[in-house]
């Protein structure tokens, strides 16, 4: 069993949906962070979380250490978040991350 | 905010040569950086640990001699693919550790290398 890992894999939607990316593991961790991956390759860190809620714009994440499991929201989702977005673990120093899910936006 | 730079974005190359990917964290000097691979469709996987002023530390599976790594500085860390072959056609990503109470990983845009 993997130690992390994100749903759906995959998830296609319509311009201003409200999107829910999941993320559950099963070993301990520092903090967690989810990631966007673009078309390109480039990779931007979106939040790093060791508790509770983090927003910034229309984005907002949130954590359960308790459950171990965190999920990513997009409201009012544009076709520019259309990417891979990505959770991993951080453990001491290295980070574990999931497959990763593929988000569509449709206009 | 903190930056890495990675330099270059992609490469073509053919077999046999060698290919030196650099990954600079331009605002903040980093102790740790770290190289991953991405095969298409799949996630990074983490293949060492690059520390400043010591060897790199390589996960099971990465050959050192073929991916040699230096951090001579606290701000660069280069990876080098030594006698490229088409199996090694990927995408390579770099990170760096801003350290302190945050722990903020920094990814730079990544490399793309093709092996002909």
């Amino acid at each position: 069993k993997n130690e992390v890992e994100q749903s759906p894999q995959n998830l296609t939607a319509q311009e201003g949906e409200f999107i829910t990316i999941n993320c559950s593991y099963s070993v301990g961790i520092s903090a967690l962070h989810w990631l966007q991956q673009h078309p390109g390759g480039g990779i931007v860190s979106l939040f790093m979380l060791s508790s509770g809620k983090k927003k910034h714009g229309r984005l907002i994440a949130t954590i359960n250490i308790q459950e171990k499991h965190s999920s990513l929201h997009i409201t009012a989702s544009h076709p520019r978040d259309s990417a891979v977005y990505i959770c991993a673990l951080q453990g001491a120093q290295k980070l574990v991350f999931g497959q990763g899910t593929r988000l569509t936006i449709n206009p | 905010g903190a930056v890495v730079s990675q330099h270059p974005s992609r490469v073509i190359c053919k077999s046999g040569t060698s290919v030196k990917i650099e990954c600079r964290s331009l605002d903040f000097q980093a102790t740790t950086m770290f190289w991953y691979r991405q095969f298409p469709k799949q996630s990074l996987m983490l293949m060492a640990t690059s520390n400043e002023g010591s060897k790199a530390t390589y996960e099971q599976g990465v050959e050192k001699d073929k991916f040699l790594i230096n951090h001579a500085s606290l701000t660069l860390s280069t990876l080098t693919v030594t006698s490229a072959h088409p199996e090694d056609s990927s995408f390579y990503i770099c990170s760096a550790n801003e350290g302190g109470p945050k722990n903020i990983q920094y990814f730079g845009a990544g490399t793309r290398l093709s092996v002909l």
